[in-house]
């Protein structure tokens, strides 16, 4: 166990719906990243997060969006839904300080796996 | 812009034959090295990590890396592998971006495959 809790687990949903991912970093943890898992994309970075404000982009579509909360907790929004979205969606948190300071590995949650029809 | 390659995509060993995965990334700027592992049906964990120092890293389960500079390479090694562990293998990298904030990038994976 990581300490990264996502939900939910499993999620079914249609094509043109909309759906939010639920993260919970490690406690102390400040830093939230998402990751896309497909089998033919591979493991995708989206988005990182840190206390708060968006701090690098990676391969996000428009149709999707995140923020980080007051609570650190993360939220990843995806609508408009497609088939090629169905993935599995990995969050990840580190206490890494921003701008100065040491790096830290990242710890990944269980993943929330998306199926889209 | 960084980037990280792994070359092998799927690798088959038989149980107790040697490891070693490639990992080359591109960037100029100083770098932190990381393999990661993904066991069927299960989150990716750190297998271990390079900062700085010895370029020798050694990680859990008998897994070790080094780190060459001069080839921008961090390849992942096993003596010996065992069915357990059969999983995919992640490489990654951070590096600071422009606005100096720690960006990671993290390669396609390598599928390993142990037969008993």
């Amino acid at each position: 166990d990581s300490g990264v809790t996502q939900t939910p687990k499993h999620l079914i949903t249609a094509t043109g719906q909309r759906v939010t991912l639920r993260c919970s970093p490690r406690s102390g943890d400040l830093s939230v990243y998402w990751y896309q898992q497909s089998l033919d994309q591979g493991l995708q970075f989206l988005i990182q997060y840190y206390n708060g404000e968006e701090r690098a982009k990676g391969n996000i579509l428009e149709r999707f969006s995140a923020q980080q909360f007051p609570d650190l907790h993360s939220e990843l929004n995806l609508s408009s839904l497609e088939l090629g979205d169905s993935a599995l969606y990995f969050c990840a948190s580190s206490p890494n300080y921003g701008l100065a300071g040491p790096v830290y590995e990242q710890y990944f949650g269980p993943g929330t796996r998306l199926t889209v029809t | 812009a960084q980037s990280v390659s792994q070359h092998n995509h799927h690798v088959i060993l038989s149980e107790a034959a040697s490891l070693e995965l490639g990992c080359n990334y591109s960037y100029g700027g100083t770098v932190n090295l990381f393999w990661y592992v993904q066991y069927p049906g299960q989150h990716l964990q750190l297998l271990l990590k390079y900062f700085s120092g010895d370029p020798l890293v050694k990680g859990i389960k008998g897994f070790e890396a080094e780190f060459i500079k001069s080839k921008f390479s961090f390849n992942l090694r096993k003596p010996s592998v065992q069915w357990s562990d059969t999983a995919e293998y992640f490489c990654a990298v951070t590096a600071r971006n422009s606005g100096g904030y720690q960006k990671v990038t993290f390669g396609t994976g390598t599928k390993l495959q142990v037969i008993p």
